[in-house]
């Protein structure tokens, strides 16, 4: 059940997109369909953002995408704003019916 | 509106046990699989366990089987973690969530969380 691998911190002006990524192994993102992408806000809970890889949850702004290929699942935010600074966190499921976090990405909006 | 309330943190001395409580409302609560994540001071998230909506299943991460217990009474609405031999490194703010359903494996709401800190 090793974390799964993301960058510290990204970070992107108003207006333009960033990327996300999220590495497994085929054990679990690569294995599996069921990677989430969660935000999280200081000091609050996290909110699910993606679900299946690419599924957006009702309220989630389009602007939020989900893709993967191979052990590596990514999250895309287009036309970053202010309040899209927070920290992300993917996950999966690992098969035997347990669930992976990754380590966390804080983004930050310039 | 779903809402799952966690109580039952606080302070903790190392060796102890402690029993959170996570109060769902506002869906059918026996129809979802349940989990508890934690979230260590200024670290991320870590899953801990999950149960299945009728109790009779509940799998674990591999840094608290054999300490923790995760439990459910679907005729109050409620999930439990149990928290035996306690260490300081399981000091957190404990999340319950509830479980995607048809979309397994996807945490869909969360409480706001409950502080456990472990200290002599």
């Amino acid at each position: 059940q090793s974390a799964l691998t993301q960058p510290a911190s990204v970070s992107g002006s108003p207006g333009q997109s960033i990327t996300i990524s999220c590495t497994g192994t085929s054990g679990d993102i690569g294995g599996y369909n069921y990677v989430s992408w969660y935000q999280q806000h200081p000091g609050k809970a996290p909110q699910l953002m993606i679900y299946e890889v690419f599924y957006r949850p009702s309220g989630v702004s389009h602007r939020f995408s989900g893709s993967k290929s191979g052990n590596t699942a990514s999250l895309t935010i287009s036309g970053l704003r202010t309040e899209d600074e927070a920290d992300y966190y993917c996950s999966s499921y690992t098969g035997g019916s347990t669930l992976v976090f990754g380590g966390g990405t804080k983004l930050t909006v310039l | 509106q779903v809402q799952l309330v966690e109580s039952g943190g606080g302070v903790a001395q190392p060796g102890r046990p402690l029993r959170l409580s996570c109060a769902a409302s506002g869906f059918t609560f026996r129809r979802n699989a349940m989990h508890w994540v934690r979230q260590a001071p200024g670290k991320g998230l870590e899953w801990l366990a999950v149960i299945s909506s009728v109790g009779s299943n509940n799998y674990y991460a591999d840094s608290v089987k054999g300490r923790f217990t995760i439990s459910r009474d679907n005729s109050k609405n409620t999930l439990y973690l149990q928290m035996n031999s306690l260490r300081p490194e399981d000091t957190a703010v404990y999340y319950c969530a509830r479980d995607g359903g048809d979309n397994p494996w996807s945490l869909n709401y969360w409480g706001q969380g409950t502080l456990v800190t472990v200290s002599s």
